[in-house]
């Protein structure tokens, strides 16, 4: 099946601990999209890449880290600069970086710091 | 930058009824996405239409690009369409191809 695999879907982290989010997706896609979600809230971009080898700071990025060295996956790394790291994560893709291309999503990984 | 209004930010219904959904946005788009947030955060792609009328079974969609809003209508709703519906637009200005979102329309539809 083509689509977009985030693992896991729950996640526990100690504070002051480093933890990496998967993302995966075997669609061909260039781009692909890191956002945090907050309870009653919308999604926040955190980071964004277009191209491997390649990534972009988003709206939220202090505190996290990314890399893109295969197209197929965007890991994220949530570091202990983030002060409040509690959240719904959620990875996308799309065909390319360009004008009007519609973005398919994972089915999220839930951080909880305990 | 870009805003993204939708409306209303909660509705109620009765299985079986019909409801609207809209979306305002306050400058030109290239691309608006529907989106159905299932209550287990699965992010669900409804619709692409940065402009004119789209149907899916029950679920249908309008944007009118000139007057900046996009519509989405529900018909005969059922309990399994319960959730969060967004809106989320890539403004034509600037050079990024991020997607602004909308805060969401919270349905809860009752048996």
């Amino acid at each position: 099946d083509g689509g977009i695999t985030q693992s896991p879907k729950y996640l526990f982290r100690k504070e002051g601990q480093n933890v990496t989010l998967s993302c995966e997706q075997n669609l061909n896609h260039d781009a692909m999209y890191w956002y945090r979600q907050d309870p009653g809230q919308g999604l926040r971009l955190i980071y964004y890449s277009q191209i491997v080898n390649d990534f972009q700071k988003g709206d939220i990025a202090e505190g996290y880290s990314v890399s893109r060295e295969k197209k197929e996956s965007f890991p994220l790394t949530v570091t202990s600069a983030q002060k409040n790291p509690t959240a719904f994560y959620l990875c996308a893709s799309s065909i390319s970086g360009g004008l009007g291309t519609e973005a398919f999503f994972g089915q999220g990984t839930r951080l909880t710091v305990v | 930058g870009i805003q993204v209004e939708q409306s209303p930010p909660d509705l109620i219904l009765q299985e079986g009824a019909n409801s609207t959904l809209r979306c305002n946005f306050s400058d030109s788009v290239n691309n608006l996405q529907w989106f159905h947030q299932n209550p287990w955060g699965q992010l669900i792609n409804l619709f692409y239409i940065p402009s004119g009328t789209k149907q899916n079974g029950r679920l249908s969609a309008t944007t009118v690009a000139t007057e900046r809003y996009s519509l989405l209508y529900i018909s005969s709703s059922q309990t399994t369409d319960s959730g969060v519906y967004f809106c989320a637009v890539e403004p034509e200005a600037g050079n990024n191809r991020k997607l602004i979102w909308g805060l969401g329309t919270s349905l809860a539809v009752n048996p």
